[in-house]
């Protein structure tokens, strides 16, 4: 049973626009949210995160939105840029931290 | 600061053999979780230790055990090896007490199982 679903395996975007990518999760006992983006033969990188306290939260060209009554939650880059094609995480945690659980990823192209 | 670091890169065993993958944590911290990533998945939790304790865990037979050292270093033990078992396991290391608790992977190691 999977609690953190990504429902588009890949996303195309060109440079400069807006990319969103998309997070649901079921389990209303999640309280922390993450996003991790994976390069080819490299272990995931965390990128941003996000407490259920709030609702957004803002990182120089990243940020990402909670909508905890649909069990949401979206990454926005803005501009996109080609360095920013790699795959996508999203995980989640409940308040305790000691376990993590991770969507099936998003693959980012971003086309120059 | 170094950072995470896993050994061996790649591994090929057989049905039924065991395994040992290891993993340094980064400078500092005292937690560390492992992760099994089938091909086209996302990681999928196997346990955490924090401070040489088992302190979570996921849904994964007992067959996978791990170990913390007291400096933090960490191993993950799979017995009677499936071909299912056949991934990439990473693991994860971070600090608590802290206030994100975003955790820093290391590169994996790739097991196949034949």
């Amino acid at each position: 049973d999977q609690q953190v679903k990504q429902n588009s395996p890949s996303l195309s975007v060109q440079e400069g626009r807006i990319s969103i990518l998309n997070c649901d999760y079921t389990n209303s006992m999640f309280d922390y949210f993450l996003w991790y983006k994976k390069y080819p033969a490299e272990g995931p990188t965390f990128l941003i995160s996000i407490s259920s306290i709030k609702d957004k939260n803002e990182d120089g060209r990243f940020t990402v939105f909670l909508n905890k009554s649909a069990k949401h939650l979206s990454l926005h880059i803005v501009p996109s840029q080609p360095g920013d094609s790699a795959v996508y995480f999203c995980a989640a945690s409940e308040r305790n931290f000691n376990k993590f659980y991770f969507g099936s990823g998003t693959k980012l192209n971003v086309k120059p | 600061e170094t950072g995470v670091t896993q050994s061996p890169t790649h591994l090929i065993k057989t049905r039924g053999q065991q395994v040992t993958l290891r993993c340094s944590s980064q400078s500092g911290h005292n937690t560390v979780s492992w992760y099994q990533q089938a091909l086209g998945q996302g990681p999928q939790f196997i346990f955490q230790y924090y401070r040489e304790e088992e302190n979570g865990r996921g849904n994964f037979p007992p067959r996978f055990s791990g170990l913390q050292f007291p400096n933090y270093s960490s191993e993950l033990n799979v017995n009677a090896l499936e071909l299912d078992d056949s991934a990439l396991y990473l693991c994860a290391s971070s600090f608590r007490p802290g206030g994100s608790y975003e955790q820093y992977f290391g590169p994996g190691t790739r097991l196949t199982v034949t």
